[in-house]
């Protein structure tokens, strides 16, 4: 059973930069059917997709986040990494990580992290 | 961007009831639509993908139907387990997006 889980602070200062981890268990990143995504979900908000990483280390990310964002892969831990810039109160929100596969032609998020809460305050 | 419209954002109903949401695309989509299922501190769960096709595991209670810009979950006979918020998300087209959410609360 694939298992993920994010770490990172809880807490960071306006216009720094948010990192996170997601550490994937019970399976391997590497392969080419599956791409490691993040996704936030702000309060009172629906969820938002920030973006993906292949274990090759291609990336795809939201155009709204893009200048600001970064993911990251390091396939000798099994983990992906998040850095998002210049952050504001609107960065607030519960970070999850996901694994995202594709089948019959469609991508979903089977595999979920429980997600972490980050608070963008001074 | 694709832009996902769920409705209702929130539902009351009992133990045994029938439930519909319903999702709504922007432009049509095709059948790339899955649902997910989350609660507070838990990993969200993905119930159904390609708008019709049941995640393994998932009880046949859920089920989804759809095509183009209109699609719909349904729980046939809602159990405890399934108060809960459900999300559409649509994989035609990066950004991929989701619906604002429907609650679904014990009447």
């Amino acid at each position: 059973q694939v298992q993920l889980q994010e770490s990172g602070p809880g807490l960071v200062k306006p216009s720094q930069t948010l990192s996170l981890t997601c550490t994937v268990s019970g399976g391997s990143i590497n392969g080419d059917e599956y791409y490691w995504t993040w996704i936030r979900q702000s309060p009172g908000k629906g969820l938002e997709w920030i973006g993906h990483i292949s274990y090759r280390g291609f990336t795809h990310y939201n155009p709204s986040l893009k200048s600001r964002l970064s993911i990251s892969v390091d396939k000798s831990q099994n983990q992906f990494s998040l850095k998002l810039g210049s952050v504001t109160a609107a960065d607030t929100a519960v970070y999850y990580c996901a694994r995202e596969g594709v089948l019959s032609s469609t991508a979903f998020f089977d595999y979920w992290g429980q997600g972490t809460l980050v608070t963008v305050s001074s | 961007d694709i832009q996902m419209t769920q409705s209702p954002s929130s539902l009351s109903a009992s133990v045994g009831d029938r439930v519909t949401i319903t999702c709504r695309a922007s432009q049509s989509i095709n059948m790339y639509l899955n649902w997910y299922q989350h609660k507070p501190g838990k990993a969200p769960k993905l119930l159904i993908y390609a708008a019709s096709t049941l995640q393994s595991g998932v009880p046949s209670r859920f089920s989804g139907s759809g095509s183009g810009t209109d699609f719909s979950l349904t729980i046939s006979s809602l159990q405890p387990d399934d108060f809960a918020t459900y999300s559409c998300q649509q994989s035609h087209s990066t950004p991929w997006t989701f619906g604002q959410g429907t609650k679904v609360e014990i009447k």
